[in-house]
């Protein structure tokens, strides 16, 4: 597609339940990294896929958050037992490559509310 | 201490001012890019820079890697201007993580 895709826009779920966060990349962009925007903080890092390459999960906040890139192409952000400081907005972004020297294009975000 | 902090937080500005926003870091870096989110959450990319100078249309870009600081200027700014302006660092090579400021939220009022 012409830009990243990301869905649901939004969502709303109740804390304990598990939920599943979708992007689809640019076509042949072969970086694809997730993003959290907390209200009033800047960015965080979650994690970031690269190629065929083993995914850096280092941004992970705890082990009820997982992510999985299919074929190179569509990743899925999965948060297990959501929690209310779940709560944020879920960013994807891709790059040509992981240089960054491309510049990066962002979806416009899944908005996550846990009540 | 955030790894990079952007001033001022909340910037308002009358259309036609000259607008400067900063960044400064307290890392080594092998380069800073600078984004644009607008009202609904869109990200734009608007420069990456790893030394000197950077310009596009009404919107310049410098960077000053000894005194490990950049600074955003927007020309003739314009109500369409209204955002949020995002710093990131790019850590020293081989890294290819971002680490991002707060932003700074811009309104240019006609």
């Amino acid at each position: 597609g012409a830009g990243v895709s990301q869905s649901p826009s939004n969502k709303v779920t109740e804390k304990g339940k598990d939920v599943e966060l979708r992007c689809d990349p640019i076509s042949g962009h072969t970086a694809l990294y997730w993003y959290r925007q907390s209200l009033g903080q800047g960015l965080e890092f979650l994690i970031y896929f690269q190629g065929n390459s083993a995914p850096d999960k280092s941004g992970l906040p705890s082990d009820r958050f997982s992510a999985e890139r299919t074929g190179g192409s569509v990743s899925t952000l999965t948060i297990q037992r959501t929690q209310q400081e779940d709560s944020a907005v879920y960013l994807c972004a891709s790059s040509l490559d992981g240089s960054g020297i491309y510049g990066y294009t962002f979806g416009s975000g899944t908005r996550l509310t846990v009540v | 201490k955030n790894e990079v902090e952007q001033s001022p937080q909340n910037l308002t500005a009358q259309e036609g001012e000259f607008i400067t926003i900063n960044c400064s870091y307290s890392v080594g870096i092998s380069a800073l890019h600078w984004l644009q989110q607008h009202p609904g959450g869109g990200i734009v990319s608007l420069f990456m820079l790893s030394s000197g100078k950077k310009k596009h249309g009404r919107l310049i870009a410098t960077i000053n890697i000894q005194e490990k600081h950049s600074s955003l200027h927007i020309t003739a700014s314009h109500p369409r201007d209204s955002a949020v302006y995002i710093c990131a660092v790019r850590l020293e090579a081989g890294s290819y993580q971002l680490t991002f400021g707060k932003g700074t939220k811009l309104s240019v009022i006609p």
